[in-house]
């Protein structure tokens, strides 16, 4: 099946400083990614669609200001989580659809954490 | 922004018992439905999938039914194993690939 990765899998960062993390499709091209964000106990949130060679989408009431993505290639897209602050400690997760449009692949997760 | 109100319903399940998870959807224009697996600090994994031209699907000991009518969704996992253990999503989607995931439940299997 499809691979996606996420780097890192865990990031400790200060308040105030940026942090990046990354989602790669392994084995297959996305022209279409995902961001969600989950805190514990939680459902998963859909933050953005990333769009290859295009502006990201956005959900209501993300700041894209806040959350730049990036969708360098068909197979990277980059969150980066500007002037952290602690309320922004989540686990994100970005997904790719593969092979058939309504099949998503998701990534292991990025655990971070804003001291 | 995040979900607010209730904690994660839990189900406590006996080794061996069948399992029954449930989800309300919200928008009666999907037309996918997928569950999903999520252990802790991991992504979530597919189990198994349904279109709304179907009103059930079956895989390997798990089973899901569609209820259009009253948009309603549940997994039945037969003879729960303790590596079932896990919180369980289920998520809507239609054109456009965009998954809404509902609340989430999390299945406990004593052994």
């Amino acid at each position: 099946g499809a691979v996606v990765s996420q780097h890192p899998s865990r990031v400790i960062c200060k308040s105030g400083t940026s942090v990046k993390i990354e989602c790669r499709s392994l084995d297959f091209q996305a022209t279409t990614m995902f961001w969600y964000r989950q805190f514990p106990k939680k459902s998963l949130m859909l933050m953005a669609t990333s769009n290859e060679g295009s502006k990201a989408t956005y959900e209501q009431g993300v700041e894209k200001d806040k959350f730049l993505i990036n969708h360098a290639s068909l197979t990277l897209s980059t969150l980066t989580v500007t002037s952290a602050h602690p309320e922004d400690s989540s686990f994100y997760i970005c997904s790719a659809p593969a092979f058939r449009d309504y099949e998503q692949y998701f990534g292991p997760g990025t655990r971070l954490t804003v001291t | 922004g995040e979900s607010v109100g209730l904690h994660l319903p839990t189900l406590s399940v006996q080794e061996g018992d069948n399992s029954i998870i449930n989800c309300a959807y919200s928008n009666s224009a999907s037309d996918y439905f997928i569950w999903y697996k999520q252990e802790s600090g991991k992504g979530p994994q597919f189990i198994i999938d349904i279109r709304s031209n179907m009103d059930k699907r079956q895989g390997q000991r798990v089973t899901v039914l569609l209820n259009k009518t009253v948009k309603h969704l549940s997994l039945q996992i037969a003879a729960t194993q303790p590596g079932d253990s896990a919180v369980y999503f289920c998520a809507e989607s239609n054109q456009g690939g965009k998954l809404i995931f509902g609340q989430g439940t999390e299945l406990s299997v004593k052994p």
